[in-house]
């Protein structure tokens, strides 16, 4: 599976765009680019995902560049509750389904 | 309501005193999962299922069994628990049409004395 980077933390205020990037240069033809988040100590939350198109749902877009090689996660309204731990995962189209995340970026919203 | 339900959500135990997890899905998905987390290391899958009667380990399943008897339930069990297997767990299920988007519960977190 192919590596992510993502920064360490980021901070956004309240009501504010957030945009979480994510380099993903050695990614290969198949496979998608995830994004997952955890509040603290709670369930992982699915948010969205993308293979080369830009993608938007209720939560939030990913913006995939052309190349494929990085990505953004943008919360278009940033709330209190969007405070946590954001990882961007590298997935094949196909496999056994398994999750493995990385260190995230730890997203903290200011008042 | 859609969910992954998991009990206990707390759990503080001695070495060897058996236990079990049970974990419960309500949205007829084909695919469950258990994973451990602990800090520095991550999410770490210990056990998986494609579907009933169909298990398969994860990448550290020593120490754990796990069983799926039915499709909505996937109990994890831990024979004799030692506190190295002290962890925060996750169960995680999926339709396998959308693979990668799971479901998870909400943790349950274990200490073994």
């Amino acid at each position: 599976d192919a590596k992510t980077t993502q920064p360490t933390s980021m901070d956004c205020a309240e009501g504010r765009a957030a945009n979480l990037p994510c380099n993903h240069s050695t990614i290969s033809g198949n496979e998608y680019v995830y994004w997952y988040r955890q509040i603290h100590s709670q369930g992982p939350q699915y948010i969205i995902h993308g293979l080369k198109n830009n993608e938007t749902n209720e939560m939030a877009s990913l913006i995939i560049t052309e190349d494929r090689k990085s990505s953004t996660l943008i919360l278009p309204h940033a709330t209190l509750r969007d405070t946590a731990v954001y990882y961007c995962i590298v997935l094949p189209s196909f496999g056994n389904e398994k999750l493995t995340f990385g260190t995230g970026t730890r997203l903290t919203i200011i008042p | 309501e859609a969910q992954v339900t998991q009990n206990p959500r707390y759990l503080i135990t001695v070495t060897g005193k058996k236990l079990t997890v049970t974990c419960s899905q309500n949205m007829n998905h084909e695919y469950m999962s258990w994973y451990r987390q602990d800090p520095g290391l991550g999410l770490r899958q210990i056990y998986y299922s494609m579907n009933v009667e169909v298990t398969d380990k994860g990448d550290v399943p020593e120490g754990y069994k796990v069983s799926r008897k039915e499709k909505r339930n996937f109990p994890l069990i831990l024979e004799s628990p030692s506190p190295n297997q002290t962890s925060l767990y996750f169960c995680a299920s999926s339709n396998r049409a959308t693979t990668y988007e799971q479901y998870f519960g909400p943790g349950t977190r274990l200490t073994v004395t």
